[in-house]
């Protein structure tokens, strides 16, 4: 049974800091791996994808590494902003996706 | 463009009534869709899916049920709601051909709360 882990649960960094959430599975036969904001309250926002055959991907400040083999992928957010505050899930694909409890993000300003 | 849409957005409702929640999709020709639950402290799971009209799949046994009366609408349903039905309820969709290998798009979800 594939089960996604997300570490810290919770994070508060000063702002303009470089930070990394960490996101673990433990079985490595997936279609792909996507990180996802969630504002309070508010419904999911797609940040990155990355496919089983890749091993990272880029947009903006943000970029995102999977390993397979380890069953582990990151999220590094570079120079923070306050704006970048939310809940951070990461969320597994086989013919559905298991989503991990998230790491919830303060910027502080 | 592809937009998703849910409502009501808030919903307060006493143990033992029914419910009705329903998500639309506009801008694309059979999507999959997903009911997803998001209770407090809690990852987002997976209760339903659809890959076409009539056609559902239940993740968990539960107190729910959803339906797929047309192409790009979804309805979650229930006949007596109980507390454990407090949450925060998300549709999601993703290309017909998607099988997982593409994202899924949520919609802006439906925050329920059962007294």
């Amino acid at each position: 049974k594939q089960e996604v882990t997300q570490i810290p649960a919770a994070l508060s960094v000063p702002e303009g800091e470089n930070l990394v959430l960490n996101c673990s599975f433990t079985d490595s036969a997936i279609y792909n791996l996507q990180w996802f904001r969630q504002d309070p309250g508010k419904g999911l926002t797609s940040l990155l994808l990355i496919q089983s055959s890749q091993r990272e991907q880029t947009s903006g400040r943000l970029n995102a590494s999977l390993d397979k083999s380890s069953g582990r992928s990151t999220l590094y957010i570079a120079a923070s902003q306050p704006g970048d505050s939310a809940t951070y899930l990461c969320a597994v694909s086989t013919y559905k996706y298991i989503f991990g409890t998230g790491t919830r993000l303060k910027v502080l300003a | 463009s592809q937009t998703i849409h849910q409502w009501p957005a808030t919903l307060v409702q006493p143990v033992g009534s029914p419910l009705s929640l329903e998500c639309t999709v506009e801008g694309t020709s059979n999507p999959n869709l997903y009911w997803y639950r998001q209770a407090a402290g809690r990852g987002l799971q997976l209760l339903f899916y659809s890959v076409g009209i009539g056609q559902i799949s239940s993740e968990v046994p539960q107190n729910l049920s959803a339906s797929r009366p047309q192409d790009r609408q979804f309805i979650l349903s229930s006949k007596k709601l109980l507390l454990s039905d407090s949450g925060f309820y998300l549709c999601a969709w993703s290309p017909e051909e998607a099988g997982g290998r593409e994202t899924q798009y949520f919609g802006p979800g439906t925050r329920l709360l059962v007294l």
